[in-house]
């Protein structure tokens, strides 16, 4: 079954806590994307990947870190400078490209402890 | 800055009332809009996509239109099962993706 990936689907974190949330993708997809959902917004950027080894932030980054090693794996850590980190994380993939459809992961959930 | 807005925030509907979600945006050079439907705990799940105004898709009870400034998705003779969020997004021109708070539909049967 071609689709993406996220664990864990619940995460709690503790105070001063760095957390990592994962993300595989087998749609062979070049870009992809880290979101931030919180009740009543929309969903805002916090990075992207065009390729491998290589990311730009979005408009949400500070207290944010990834990496892209692989084609197929981007994880995203929540550092203890996100002062405000309980929200619904959503992974998202698509070809290379603007204009092209983004498809989304089934979210993961942090909460701080 | 590009902007989307989506109303109503919240629509009730009896099952088989048929009704539209508004999507209104301000892009510079529109590349793409686009509708997902997302149910609680869940992620977006894909719906459309359209490029340019007088387009039109449709998918089951679901139909989406275009204009230069707003996007329509009528739902025709809905179900429970329709009862979802329902989200917009656009992307410029050599920018990101930038979505709409969503549209929360609980239709009753």
């Amino acid at each position: 079954d071609g689709g993406i990936t996220q664990s864990p689907k619940y995460l709690f974190r503790k105070e001063g806590q760095n957390v990592t949330l994962s993300c595989e993708q087998n749609l062979n997809h070049d870009a992809m994307y880290w979101y931030r959902q919180d009740p009543g917004q929309g969903l805002r950027l916090i990075y992207y990947s065009q390729i491998v080894n290589d990311f730009q932030k979005g408009d949400i980054a500070e207290g944010y870190s990834v990496s892209r090693e692989k084609k197929e794996s981007f994880p995203l850590t929540v550092t203890s400078a996100q002062k405000n980190p309980t929200a619904f994380y959503l992974c998202a993939s698509s070809i290379a490209g603007f204009g092209n459809t983004i498809y989304f992961g089934e979210g993961s959930w942090l909460t701080v402890v | 800055e590009d902007q989307v807005t989506q109303s109503p925030e919240a629509l009730r509907l009896q099952e088989g009332e048929s009704s539209s979600l508004n999507c209104s945006y301000t892009v510079s050079g529109l590349r793409g809009l686009f509708w997902y439907r997302q149910d609680p705990g869940k992620g977006p799940e894909f719906l459309f996509t359209l490029y340019s105004a007088g387009e039109e898709k449709e998918k089951e009870r679901l139909k989406a239109t275009l204009t230069k400034k707003e996007s329509f998705l009528h739902i025709t003779a809905p179900k429970p099962e329709d009862s979802a969020t329902y989200l917009c997004a656009v992307q410029a021109w050599g920018n990101d993706m930038r979505f709409g708070a969503g549209t929360r539909l609980t239709v009753k049967p």
